[in-house]
Order: structure tokens, then C-alpha cells, then sequence
């Protein structure tokens, strides 16, 4: 039961553009959500994070979106720069309890 | 900011051997930590989740014999590779989080490169 997903498993980009990255979930209890970014050969690290009160979330070039009636969450990075090529995650916290709701990861790469 | 060690960051060992990777939080208790494991162009895949003085939680598909995991202090869980074959390759990383803090990040070590020979 993979309550957080992220369909899309890789994203090619111009440097300049903007990088649009999409997460999905299923369990309406979350109410934290997380992404992070992660290089090869190297843990992830946090990179944003939202609250389900709230729609946006902004930090510099990177800015969340969650869509509540949707189960949908995207992450934009805007403008994308060859740095930003790495794999991010999305992740769902629950108040109570541990479990892990991880998704799957989207490997973008920026092209100089 | 929170920190998570974790060591060694690179093991190349024969067949057979087992071998023990150590994860520590630096600067927060962690209750929790987990297991992720990836593999050559994959994601991360998470293992199991150690928890402290209890036995771990492991994934469907995860052998626990093969992959022993000890949570025995609030800053310390090791995860042991036993009798390492050369498909047990592969880069490990561990995580924590502050649950007495609400809604924190996981914070990940920098991960383990295992090479059995």
C-alpha cells in the first residue's frame, strides 16, 4: 500500500526552466509533507516542506504547492540550474505514528 | 542542524564476511531510525525501521537474518550484513527523525558504498 507516489521517474530540463516535479497521496491524514534531494553516492538531504493548512510554500527558487481535494502535491524549481540535477523525494508525515510514507523518487536532470 | 553519522562510508570485503554499519545522531534522541538500501541507478528502498530497545520492523522481502539490525541506545542503530555474498552489493543509507519534535525532517547519513568481492 504506497500511500505516496511519485509517477514520473525522471525529468529532463533547460537550465533556466522551470522544473515542475509531481507528488501523489492517498492518505488524507498527513499533514506534513516533505521533499528532499539527494546525489549520488550521498544521503538525502531536506530541501522544502509544507504544512496540509496551507496551499504554497516558498523558499527561494523552490516553491511547493499541495492541492488538498486533488491529493496532489508538485514541487517547482524555477529557474533550474545544471546544481539542481539530482534525485528528489517526496515524503508524507502523519502526527501519530513512524511509518515511513516515501515516494519513489524523480531523477531531474538540467541541461547547460 | 541535526546531524546523523553514519560509518564506514565504504567496505570492500570477500565473500562470506559480515560486515556492520554503524548510524548515529549526533545532536537528538532517536526513537526511530531506518534502513534504506539503493541500488545502481534505483531508488531508495527502505528496509526496515529500528526501533530502540525493540526489534526492528523489516520490509516485505527483507531477510532479518541476513540483515540484523540493533537499536541500543537513543543515538546509535548498526545494521549487520551476514555471510556477505557479492549480491549484497550496494550503497546503504540510514536515517533518523525527532518524533518529540513535531513534523521534523528525516535526517540522513551519508551512506555506505558495501563492495563484496
Amino acid at each position: 500500500d504506497q500511500q505516496v507516489k511519485q509517477n514520473s521517474p525522471s525529468l529532463s530540463v533547460q537550465e533556466g526552466r522551470i522544473s515542475i516535479l509531481n507528488c501523489d497521496y492517498t492518505n488524507s491524514m498527513f499533514d506534513y509533507f516533505l521533499w528532499y534531494k539527494k546525489y549520488p553516492a550521498e544521503g538525502p538531504t531536506f530541501l522544502i516542506s509544507i504544512s496540509s493548512i496551507k496551499d504554497k510554500n516558498e523558499d527561494g527558487r523552490f516553491t511547493v504547492f499541495l492541492n488538498k481535494s486533488a491529493k496532489h502535491l508538485s514541487l517547482h524549481i524555477v529557474p533550474s540550474q545544471p546544481g539542481d540535477s539530482a534525485v528528489y523525494f517526496c515524503e508524507g508525515i502523519k502526527a501519530a505514528g513512524n511509518k515511513l510514507t516515501f515516494g519513489g523518487g524523480t531523477r531531474v536532470l538540467v541541461k547547460p | 542542524g541535526a546531524v546523523v553519522s553514519q560509518h564506514p562510508s565504504r567496505v570492500i570485503c570477500k565473500s562470506g564476511t559480515s560486515v556492520k554499519i554503524e548510524c548515529r545522531s549526533l545532536d537528538f534522541q532517536a526513537t526511530t531510525m531506518f534502513w534504506y538500501r539503493q541500488f545502481p541507478k534505483q531508488s531508495l528502498m527502505l528496509m526496515a525501521t529500528s526501533n530502540e530497545g525493540s526489534k526492528a520492523t523489516y520490509e516485505q522481502g527483507v531477510e532479518k537474518d541476513k540483515f540484523l539490525i540493533n537499536h541500543a541506545s537513543l543515538t546509535l542503530s548498526t545494521l549487520t550484513v551476514t555471510s556477505a555474498h557479492p549480491e549484497d552489493s550496494s550503497f546503504y543509507i540510514c536515517s533518523a527523525r525527532d518524533f518529540q519534535v513535531r513534523n521534523q525532517p528525516q535526517h540522513f547519513g551519508d551512506g555506505t558504498r558495501l563492495s563484496i568481492l
